[in-house]
């Protein structure tokens, strides 16, 4: 089992429509969780992190963490095409070791 | 500005010999991280460091080695290169000790290995 599973996609959403993207991890012992948007041939970029239960939302984009379930997700609200990105979950594990997903590629069309 | 940045951008070498890749950054921070990057993989963690000379294996990491003998620097050794080793190699710093939980990333490394 990986650390942290994705779903590879692609993920194809309308211009203006919410694009959910989902993540699992497998270590209950996580306390940090992030999603990075990394765009072709560019480093990975931070856009949320999440650290308790719930939801937080920043613009346009709404982080959702439940570690009874060990399920974290990031929804984007009214999608552009400039969204179309690989979207990368991450979780620090106990001892701060950083994981990542193997990314769901996300396609907005316009 | 404090940054992270990586040595070279893009590098095509033999198999069999020897590379090193830099990473510097100049935010002090304690953790940092090196990742490959392959098509369908994302980033897999090769080494990690949570400060001076600490070193750690993640789950890639036959192959490759590194050392730490001072704060700002990582820097990621393949002691005999392979083809399989051609990838795109990130390098990556944080300090959750000070509240830094968010990795920051370098520009990346393109290897070729021929």
């Amino acid at each position: 089992q990986k650390e942290v599973e994705q779903n590879s996609g692609p993920l194809s959403v309308p211009e203006g429509a919410i694009a959910s993207l989902n993540c699992t991890y497998s270590d209950r012992g996580s306390q940090s969780f992030f999603w990075y948007r990394q765009y072709s041939g560019k480093s990975p970029e931070l856009i949320m992190s999440i650290y308790s239960n719930g939801d937080k939302e920043d613009g346009r984009f709404t982080a959702q963490l439940n570690k009874a379930s060990q399920y974290v997700s990031l929804l984007i609200r009214d999608s552009q095409p400039s969204d179309s990105a690989t979207y990368l979950c991450a979780v620090i594990q106990y001892g701060n070791k950083l994981v990542f997903g193997a990314g769901t590629i996300l396609r907005v069309k316009s | 500005d404090a940054e992270i940045t990586q040595s070279p951008r893009h590098k095509i070498t033999e198999t069999g010999r020897q590379v090193t890749l830099a990473c510097h950054q100049t935010w002090n921070h304690n953790n940092m991280f090196w990742y490959r990057q392959d098509l369908g993989h994302g980033l897999r963690l090769i080494h990690y460091s949570y400060g001076v000379q600490d070193t750690n294996k993640g789950e890639v990491s036959d192959g490759y080695s590194v050392s730490r003998s001072n704060t700002e620097d990582l820097p990621l050794t393949l002691e005999s290169a392979a083809s399989s080793q051609t990838s795109v190699y990130f390098c990556a710093s944080s300090d959750p000790g000070t509240g830094v939980t968010e990795a920051f990333f370098g520009q990346g490394t393109r290897l070729t290995v021929v």
